[in-house]
């Protein structure tokens, strides 16, 4: 256990649906990353906070897709309408600067 | 963009082999960090290494910084049951972000 939580574990929904993520970090930790990975790939960088700012987003980072960290504590990342191409592993990694990321262990998002 | 390749892709050895992952940046890295992932599980932060040349062993693990910042190496000694996994090499940008190769996933027939 790394302190770095994330809920829900795992997710089921159909095609179309919207679904949110949430990560909680080790509370000193100003950096919080979401990554995606699918079957078979390493992690693929998503956006980064630092505290609540949100300073960088991939160009995989669709408009579907939204992720938030209101007080720079929690971020949630929201997919709207769904699709299949939308499963896959998500997961936070927390640090302070630029100390080693510690990973939660993951929401898996399954898209039926 | 920066791209990091690792190969072998797989890597399945008897109990007590060794094993070696390499690691390939298109760009020059400001450190590399290698990552352990067991089925099911989370990457977990094995290493870094910064310095040009630099080797660094853990037990059975030795890892090796390229000269010129670009590749690196994983290599097990005796592979046990316990090495079984994937491992990701991720260079890291300046703004922090981790990008990771494709990683290699090492079974081990004891």
């Amino acid at each position: 256990d790394t302190g770095v939580s994330q809920n829900p574990r795992h997710k089921i929904t159909k095609r179309g649906q919207n679904v949110t993520f949430r990560c909680d970090p080790i509370s000193e930790h100003n950096r919080l990353y979401w990554y995606r990975q699918t079957l078979g790939q390493g992690p693929e960088f998503l956006t980064y906070f630092q505290n609540e700012a949100q300073l960088e987003k991939s160009r995989l980072l669709s408009d579907r897709f939204s992720a938030e960290r209101p007080k720079g504590s929690f971020s949630t990342l929201e997919i709207q309408r769904t699709e299949q191409g939308d499963s896959a592993m998500y997961l936070c990694a927390t640090n302070r600067g630029t100390d080693t990321q510690y990973f939660g262990p993951g929401t898996r998002l399954t898209v039926l | 963009g920066q791209q990091v390749m690792q190969i072998p892709q797989y890597q399945h050895v008897q109990e007590g082999e060794d094993f070696t992952t390499y690691c390939n940046s298109s760009t020059t890295l400001s450190n590399i960090q290698w990552y352990k992932q067991r089925p099911g599980g989370h990457p977990v932060f094995l290493i870094q290494l910064v310095k040009s040349g630099e080797v660094k062993k853990q037990k059975r693990l030795t890892f090796q910084f390229g000269e010129a910042k670009k590749n690196s190496s994983l290599h097990i000694t005796a592979t046990q049951t316990t090495d079984v996994g994937t491992y990701f090499c991720a260079g890291q940008s300046n703004t922090g972000k981790l990008i990771f190769g494709q990683g290699t996933t090492l079974q081990v027939k004891p």
